[in-house]
């Protein structure tokens, strides 16, 4: 089936440390997209990548970072300066344009020790 | 600054019964609007969207309405289901624009048996 698969479902950081959350989609999607959750509110965007080896900040993207060196895969990793990261991460892929709809993978829950 | 609200943060309704979740923007630009339901855990899942040429679209057992006049958004649940509780959210953008997905805060609809 196609979609996009966030890995690990949890995940839990320590003082310090910079983590690593997984997106793969098989969708031949070109853009894909890191949105925050934070209980109650909506979703607002980490990074976001057009194409492959491009990608832009999105509204809150201090103490994130990502990359995307296959079409297929756009990882982000939390880090150490990220002070408040426990939040429900999504990733997420269109096919090419900014402005239509999304598809969301499963979520990966962060929190901290 | 540009906003996407909803009306109400909480929804009951009993099984059988009609649900409409409302949604107001305030980007009068606005010309494409969507709505997700997000399931506890899960990420969100795209239910139906509609551009601002039409005032309504019908998918199964949901129906949105637009009233561009008074920029606002309202998705129709037929005949609800226990299946049916959720957060829902719409999401607004313009279409042909750099500017990504605006996402409102959700409601949680909950079907009583």
């Amino acid at each position: 089936d196609g979609g996009i698969t966030q890995s690990p479902k949890y995940l839990f950081r320590k003082e310090g440390q910079n983590v690593t959350l997984s997106c793969e989609q098989n969708l031949n999607h070109d853009a894909m997209y890191w949105y925050r959750q934070d209980p109650g509110q909506g979703l607002r965007l980490i990074y976001y990548s057009q194409i492959v080896n491009d990608f832009q900040k999105g509204d809150i993207a201090e103490g994130y970072s990502v990359s995307r060196e296959k079409k297929e895969s756009f990882p982000l990793t939390v880090t150490s300066a990220q002070k408040n990261p426990t939040a429900f991460y999504l990733c997420a892929s269109s096919i090419g344009t900014p402005n239509e709809k999304l598809f969301f993978g499963s979520g990966t829950q962060l929190s901290v020790l | 600054g540009e906003s996407v609200g909803l009306h109400l943060p909480t929804l009951s309704v009993q099984e059988g019964d009609n649900s409409i979740i409302n949604c107001a923007y305030s980007n009068s630009a606005s010309d494409y609007f969507i709505w997700y339901k997000q399931e506890s855990g899960k990420g969100p899942q795209f239910i139906i969207d509609i551009r601002s040429n039409m005032d309504k679209r019908q998918g199964q057992r949901v129906t949105v309405l637009l009233n561009k006049t008074v920029k606002h958004l309202s998705l129709q649940i037929a005949a609800t289901q226990p299946g049916d509780s959720a957060v829902y959210f719409c999401a607004e953008n313009i279409l042909g624009s750099a500017r990504q997905l605006t996402f409102g805060s959700g409601t949680q609809l909950t079907v009583l048996p």
